[in-house]
């Protein structure tokens, strides 16, 4: 079965920091990956998402994720962060085995300091 | 477009009442997912359906929870009865094609059952 580690639970941050969250994955197949953010009181919203081609993936708000197929990996960055980047940051994977479900990760809480 | 809609957004409870979660998809995807959210287990999926028919429900937690899809634009969650552990927020979820591409989630209802 697939799985998603989110080893970064509860990351804080001033404001202008670089951002890198965490993400590997535990299926040795073809993936869809996934990054979703959640601010506070709010449903999931997509961030980026990587199918195939280009590694680098450049999504919404100055963020991007590098997929490293070698190390099932698929971290997320920022390299300046706002005070409005406090949220709940989840990355989720679908292998191609035909479930058409999204598996997420624990998520990871960040918490930007002004 | 309307986006993912649920409704109740909130939703108290006793223990032992019905509750009746309700969901409609956005107009011409084929797939609909239900996910809980709690603190201790994060994202969890319940049950996802493709064209109205319940594909994998694996995560139903008991006897106690059941969902309906009557038509492609309507779902229903339902406990029965809830218990002070359902609580959490059950978000619905909907896409074109499965989770391969991602999803586009509902805003949620945040269920307490006291």
């Amino acid at each position: 079965a697939q799985s998603v580690s989110q080893h970064n639970h509860h990351v804080i941050l001033s404001e202008a920091a670089s951002l890198e969250l965490g993400c590997n994955y535990s299926y040795g197949g073809t993936v869809n990956l996934f990054w979703y953010v959640q601010y506070p009181g709010q449903h999931l919203q997509l961030l980026l998402k990587y199918f195939s081609g280009d590694p680098l993936v450049k999504g919404i708000k100055g963020f991007e994720a590098e997929f490293i197929k070698s190390k099932f990996s698929f971290n997320l960055r920022k390299p300046s962060v706002q005070w409005s980047d406090t949220a709940e940051y989840f990355c989720a994977v679908n292998a191609n085995t035909g479930r058409r479900a999204l598996t997420f990760g624990s998520g990871t809480r960040l918490q930007v300091q002004p | 477009d309307a986006g993912v809609i649920q409704s109740p957004r909130h939703e108290v409870t006793e223990m032992g009442q019905e509750v009746t979660l309700r969901c409609k998809p956005i107009s011409g995807h084929d797939y609909l997912f239900w996910y809980r959210q709690t603190m201790m287990r994060g994202l969890e999926l319940l049950i996802y359906f493709n064209n109205n028919v319940p594909i994998d429900d694996s995560g139903m937690p008991e006897d106690r929870f059941s969902a309906k899809m009557p038509n492609a634009s309507f779902s229903t969650l339902k406990i029965q009865p809830s218990e002070p552990r359902d609580s959490a927020v059950y978000f619905c979820a909907s896409s074109s094609g499965g989770g391969m591409r991602g999803y586009t989630f509902g805003s949620g209802t945040r269920l307490t059952v006291v």
